[in-house]
């Protein structure tokens, strides 16, 4: 079956932008996470969606908000990017709450603020 | 405080070498669970193994093995014999019930596998 879906793989934005990452998770999973992995800061939690609900959410600002559609897939948005927002974004999809599943993760999306 | 301690920050060893990447964990919980993951060059993590806090029995899979001591926190994991694909970062990780198993990860170690 096909695995955890991120589009785009790349991107690169201006400072003060904004955008958007989307993911598709595993088919039959109702579960998305996504985390942010950094050089220094390693890999954060940013927040999980099950069944359109916000489960629970990292220490991050504002401008960091997602979203899950009835079909599963999510999305993530951050808005009035800075330098400090590049970074490899990953989003793992499991069938229920993550924690006690097994979480499978897709290759991520590389954002780059200019 | 930092929940998860991977000290080890890069290691390289020759191939079918004994490797072990060590694992550190804090928490108040009874119930939580732990976690290794993989991450190839390719990017995406790859799920080893799951372990849960009422479950103390080490684990093997092929040349894999883990090793959970709750005495002393850690949850270790050892790669016998490696070989070449090995290679990469591997991080260990904790989620606890008590934080709606928020899933929250060590810094990683780097595991290069020499020919």
């Amino acid at each position: 079956k096909a695995g955890v879906t991120q589009t785009p793989r790349y991107l690169i934005k201006t400072r003060g932008q904004q955008v958007t990452l989307s993911c598709s998770p595993i088919s039959g999973h109702r579960s998305v996470s996504w985390y942010q992995q950094t050089p220094g800061q390693g890999l954060q939690f940013l927040f999980e969606y099950f069944s359109e609900t916000q489960r629970n959410k990292g220490n991050f600002p504002g401008r960091f908000s997602g979203r899950q559609f009835s079909n599963s897939r999510s999305e993530m948005n951050v808005s009035t990017l800075e330098l400090g927002d590049s970074a490899l974004y990953l989003c793992a999809s499991s069938l229920g709450p993550t924690g006690d599943q097994e979480a499978f993760f897709g290759q991520g999306t590389r954002l780059t603020v200019v | 405080a930092q929940k998860v301690t991977q000290a080890q920050t890069e290691i390289s060893v020759v191939e079918k070498e004994d490797v072990t990447l060590d694992c550190v964990y804090e928490t108040r919980d009874t119930t939580y669970y732990l976690f290794w993951y993989k991450q190839p060059p390719s990017g995406e993590l790859v799920f080893l193994i799951r372990r849960n806090s009422f479950d103390e029995q080490n684990e093997i899979s092929g040349r894999y093995s883990w090793n959970f001591q709750k005495s002393t926190s850690s949850f270790n994991f050892t790669i016998t014999a490696s070989q070449v694909v090995d290679s990469a970062v591997y991080f260990c990780a904790l989620s606890e019930a008590s934080r709606d198993d928020k899933i929250i990860f060590g810094k990683g170690t780097r595991l290069h596998i020499l020919p």
